[in-house]
């Protein structure tokens, strides 16, 4: 079985500083995708970034990026130039590459606020 | 149209209650699900319809029951809940045939059972 881990509750950096998140997986499956998912006080959850296990080069999107160490099982989103909108909870979540899969792994969320 | 729109936005209701929870979306997509969100936790999956067919039951209770009328909308219908079901339900859709590219997420129903 799959398993996803943020560990790292909660974290907080200033306005225009780069931020680390943490998320690690444990998983026999070689080709998988892994997700982060922001989640602001208005509720609703936003895809930031989406990598495929079986592409080697980090996806990014603007200001966030994310560094996969697939032999590490490991998937960190690191956000550069933080605004005060990207205080969130952040969701790593992730997916078995199979046909009509649907279902996600979430972890259990890291908690970020910036600060002004 | 890149949205999941959910209403009601806010629900409260009586044990004894019937009500329903609506999710439409116009992107095409042919996967819809309901999730069950407690505060501070991950969402957690309760159904999935792929191509307007039940494909997955999360061993849910039969006092909360899903109807996909049409590739368009989700219903999640509610009858004789209990005070732990109280939480914020999301609604998601993804392309068919998966979930690789990601959900996108409604702004959800935050339910309060009383």
């Amino acid at each position: 079985a799959q398993t996803v881990t943020q560990s790292q509750p909660e974290m907080s950096v200033q306005e225009a500083e780069t931020v680390t998140l943490s998320c690690t997986y444990d998983t026999s499956e070689n080709n998988y995708y892994l997700f982060w998912y922001k989640q602001p006080p208005s509720r609703q959850m936003i895809l930031v970034i989406r990598q495929e296990a079986y592409k080697q080069q980090n996806a990014t999107e603007n200001r966030f990026s994310v560094n996969f160490q697939k032999a590490a099982k490991s998937f960190s989103l690191k956000i550069s130039d933080s605004q005060l909108g990207d205080t969130a909870m952040y969701f790593c979540a992730f997916m078995k590459h199979s046909p009509g899969t649907y279902k996600y792994i979430f972890g259990t969320g890291t908690r970020l606020k910036v600060l002004a | 149209d890149t949205e999941v729109t959910q209403t009601p936005k806010h629900l409260v209701m009586g044990m004894t209650n019937k009500k329903s929870l609506k999710c439409e979306q116009h992107m095409g997509h042919r996967a819809m699900y309901w999730y069950k969100q407690k505060a501070k936790k991950p969402p957690e999956l309760m159904f999935v319809y792929s191509y307007e067919k039940l494909s997955i039951n999360e061993s849910v209770p039969s006092r909360f029951s899903p109807e996909c009328p049409n590739s368009s909308l989700l219903n999640l219908h509610l009858h004789a809940l209990q005070p732990e079901d109280s939480a914020l339900y999301l609604c998601a859709s993804s392309q068919g045939g998966g979930a690789n590219y990601g959900y996108t997420f409604g702004s959800g129903t935050r339910l309060t059972v009383v």
